[in-house]
């Protein structure tokens, strides 16, 4: 079946620093989605890349799908405390044209800032 | 609106015991998800609604899980038997019909086994 890889699993950073975390599907995806948890929070959908090769920006947060629809990344500028947490990358298989409701998650990279 | 909602927010209940989970989807979301994650770690796929459909159950581990989902809107988690292994936060979410499938996740339930 489908697996989701992300690398690092972890990554402290001192306040200031970019921070970025890597993910990687076993599968084509029609589409890639992030998600943030904050400690003792719920996953909150931060944002989705459909075309290949696509960036998007969200203030410090730039976000990359790969030419072949199986990689991403997210990049954070000039890390703030308030970038703790838990980022997930996330995608549906794409599947001759129709893309399915369910999600693969990534195991997530945890990220901690130092002040 | 009102988001994605869960109850309880935490449970503590004794090995052996059955438990049951509610969510209560976004109106209007025809997509419903359960999800368990263990402390620090990622998200478990457990099972999948979508319409009328028949559920994508394939997450499931083990047969003391089930979960049903009324009239197309809440859904309730069983788990039969707890065990400690069961413990964890499980986690709910939706997605409208219309989209790019993003889901919006509830709170959480803590459960507890001891």
């Amino acid at each position: 079946g489908q697996q989701v890889m992300q690398i690092p699993q972890y990554q402290h950073v001192q306040e200031g620093e970019d921070f970025t975390t890597y993910c990687n599907s076993s599968t084509t995806l029609s589409n890639i989605q992030w998600y943030k948890q904050r400690p003792g929070g719920h996953p909150v959908f931060l944002i989705q890349l459909v075309k290949s090769g696509e960036v998007k920006k969200q203030k410090r947060l730039t976000f990359q799908f790969g030419e072949a629809k199986k990689n991403s990344s997210l990049h954070i500028t000039a890390t703030q405390t308030t970038d703790v947490g838990t980022y997930f990358c996330a995608g549906p298989p794409w599947a001759g044209g129709t893309s399915y409701g369910k999600l693969t998650f990534g195991q997530g990279t945890i990220l901690t800032v130092h002040p | 609106g009102a988001g994605v909602s869960q109850s309880p927010s935490n449970k503590v209940t004794e090995k052996g015991k059955d438990v049951e989970l509610r969510c209560d989807p976004i109106s209007g979301h025809t997509a419903l998800y359960w999800y368990r994650q263990s402390l620090g770690q990622g998200l478990e796929f457990l099972i999948y609604f979508q319409g009328n459909s028949a559920p994508d159950k394939s997450g499931l581990p083990s047969d003391r899980f089930s979960a049903e989902r009324t009239g197309g809107s809440v859904s309730t988690l069983t788990i039969q038997r707890t065990q400690q292994e069961d413990s964890a936060v499980y986690l709910c979410a939706s997605t409208s019909p219309t989209g790019g499938y993003e889901q919006y996740f509830g709170p959480g339930t803590r459960l507890t086994v001891t």
